[in-house]
Order: C-alpha cells, then sequence, then structure tokens
C-alpha cells in the first residue's frame, strides 16, 4: 500500500525541540522529493518546507517563518524523512503532514499522511 | 510570495448543484495550480494538477480550468461525500503557497 505516516507529534514547551518522522512505503521513497505541511486550527494549510532526491543533492528549502529553526532531513535507507523542529513557539502549533511532490505523473502533492500534531504550550 | 486568494471562503449549496470555486494568484503562475479536497482529521487529497488535469481515480464531476493568474475549479453535481475544504495551490515559484480555502457544506 501507497503510503506515508507520521510521527513524534506532542507537547512541547516554547523554546522546546521536537522531531518528526514520515515513513514511507509502497513507492520508490528515494526518488521523491518530500515536503511538510502544516495547519493551525481553524487555518488554511501552510507549506513548511522540503527535501529533495539524492539526484536533486538533497537540496532544502523553508519558509521564512520556520527558517533557521526547523531542518528536514532524509535516510533513504530507512524510507524516512524527519522534520527537526527547534526553539518552538506557540505559533507553531499544527498539525504537521508529510507528503510526496509526485513528478512522474502529476507535479502536486499526490500522496500524504494523515498527520501529527504538535501542541506548544506552558 | 505569490498570494493566492480564493473565493468564496465558504458556501452551501444543494445535492445536484454546480458549484464553483476562483482561485486568483498575484501574479502569473502559467498553469503551475493543483486543487485539494480536505476533510477534518484526514489527509488531504489531490483532485486536479496543473490547472486541468484530473487525477486518475478522481470523479470526472470534478474539473479544473484557467492559465495565468486566474483559475476556476468546478464540481458538476455536488454529492454529499464532497463536503470540506478545498484549496488551490501554486508551484510556480517557492515559497509554495495554498489559497486560504473554501468551506462546503452541503444545504
Amino acid at each position: 500500500e501507497v503510503q506515508l505516516v507520521e510521527s513524534g507529534g506532542g507537547l512541547v514547551q516554547p523554546g522546546g525541540s521536537l522531531k518528526l518522522s514520515c515513513a514511507a512505503s509502497g513507492f520508490s521513497f528515494s526518488d521523491s522529493a518530500v515536503h511538510w505541511v502544516r495547519q493551525a486550527s481553524g487555518k488554511g494549510l501552510e507549506w513548511v518546507g522540503r527535501i529533495r532526491s539524492k539526484a536533486n543533492s538533497y537540496g532544502t528549502a523553508y519558509a521564512a517563518s520556520v527558517k533557521g529553526r526547523f531542518t528536514i532531513s532524509r535516510d533513504d535507507s530507512k524510507k524516512t524523512a524527519y522534520l527537526q523542529m527547534i526553539s518552538l513557539k506557540t505559533e507553531d502549533t499544527a498539525v504537521y503532514y508529510c507528503t510526496r511532490w509526485g513528478t512522474s505523473t502529476s507535479d502536486a502533492f499526490d500522496i500524504w499522511g494523515q498527520g501529527t500534531m504538535v501542541t506548544v504550550s506552558s | 510570495d505569490i498570494q493566492m486568494t480564493q473565493s468564496p471562503s465558504s458556501l452551501s449549496a444543494s445535492v445536484g448543484d454546480r458549484v464553483t470555486i476562483t482561485c486568483q494568484a498575484s501574479q502569473d503562475i502559467n498553469n503551475y495550480l493543483n486543487w485539494y479536497h480536505h476533510k477534518p482529521g484526514k489527509a488531504p487529497k489531490l483532485l486536479i494538477y496543473d490547472g486541468s488535469n484530473l487525477k486518475t481515480g478522481v470523479p470526472s464531476r470534478f474539473s479544473g480550468s484557467g492559465s495565468g493568474t486566474d483559475f476556476t475549479f468546478t464540481i458538476s453535481s455536488l454529492q454529499p461525500e464532497d463536503i470540506g475544504t478545498y484549496y488551490c495551490q501554486q508551484y510556480d515559484d517557492l515559497p509554495i503557497t495554498f489559497g486560504q480555502g473554501t468551506r462546503l457544506e452541503i444545504k
């Protein structure tokens, strides 16, 4: 089955750190770019950042709101991508989704995980 | 950043109605525009890519059109399972940006 499964969410204090994981199955993970998208309660979808494949030098890019605080990485041998978050702020509270950027059939987010909740609160 | 403006922000329609959502980009994005459907607690789903291409397996009642800065998403005959929020998304340039969403409910 083609899927992405996020894990690692939870409650963290402002200024704290958290690392999310995104485990892939059912498709060629190593050939795929992985993005993270978040949704705060009552708000719309917000792009967080992405990591490209080895063929594209594992290039990363981030939204201005998280640049310098969030780092995306991947381990192709484990078919897993990660979102390391430091210096967390209350406004980072959201459901975090990992998603694949499909290029062979469609230039779009064609596979999504179910999301993992991150709550930043004291 | 490219701003994506969706309208309406919410709408209520009856089963069988034709529903139209518009999305306007702050600059020319060619056809680099996708549409997604999102239900609470679920993963978003891709419906339309590159402005007008229907993803395989998506019902033909969904369609997209437009180019440049103005795009339209249409449901030709609304079904109960179509409730939720619809988003447009551009990928002409980073950062990738989404419209604010259109919440669709059944009358």
